[in-house]
């Protein structure tokens, strides 16, 4: 079936950096949705993505759904302690959408 | 203008007993999808429901597990006989049922099951 890996799995990096993670898949996508977990809460959207080629920002957050359709890129401009959490790429499989594996973000002061 | 609900939020079971965990779908939504967490690990997908109609159960255990969702109240996730491997969280999400969206997940803050 269709699998979501992320990359890097895990990430440590002081607040003020910008920060960079993506999402590959085996076989195309239509659709690309970023979420962003909460430690103890539901993801909530980030960003969503439409069409091949398309670059979406959501304040300090950069999207893009790449050309192949096999992949998606988040950026994270000058990180603050609150973007800490796991953040997981998802994409339509028939009926249901599937997750990525999640990009685990530590910000340190 | 609630958001997905579910309760409830936190869920202490021994083994053998029975857990239920309710939804109710964002005002305008009529999906339903149940996805459930294991510790350090993403999103599974489990079950996915619209008014008295499983569209998608795919993701669900073969035994122990059922969902419903009736024509009145929130849709119940229902486990049987939980066992220790079914300590977990719980998430159910909600969608509009077509045109532009449709495809996003609303989801709720989450069940935690633990199972002693």
């Amino acid at each position: 079936g269709q699998q979501l890996n992320q990359s890097p799995q895990s990430m440590f990096i002081q607040e003020g950096e910008d920060v960079s993670m993506n999402c590959t898949s085996s076989s195309i996508f239509n659709t690309w949705l970023w979420y962003k977990q909460d430690p103890g809460e539901g993801p909530v959207l980030l960003i969503a993505l439409y069409k091949a080629g398309e670059l979406t920002s959501n304040g300090r957050l950069t999207a893009q759904f790449g050309i192949t359709r096999k992949d998606s890129f988040l950026n994270i401009s000058a990180s603050i302690p609150s973007d800490v959490g796991i953040y997981f790429c998802a994409g339509p499989n028939t009926d249901k959408l599937i997750f990525g594996t999640g990009t685990r973000l530590q910000v340190f002061p | 203008n609630a958001g997905v609900m579910q309760n409830p939020r936190h869920l202490v079971r021994r083994r053998g007993q029975e857990a239920r965990l309710r939804c109710s779908p964002m005002k305008g939504h009529s999906h339903v999808y149940w996805y459930r967490q294991l510790p350090e690990e993403g999103l599974k997908f489990m079950v996915y429901l619209q008014k008295e109609n499983i569209i998608d159960e795919s993701g669900m255990p073969k035994e122990r597990f059922s969902a419903e969702f009736p024509k009145e109240g929130p849709s119940i996730l229902r486990i049987q006989q939980v066992v220790r491997g079914d300590s977990a969280a719980y998430f159910c999400a909600s969608s509009r049922a077509i045109g532009s969206g449709a495809n996003v997940l609303t989801f709720g803050a989450g069940s935690r099951l633990t199972v002693l």
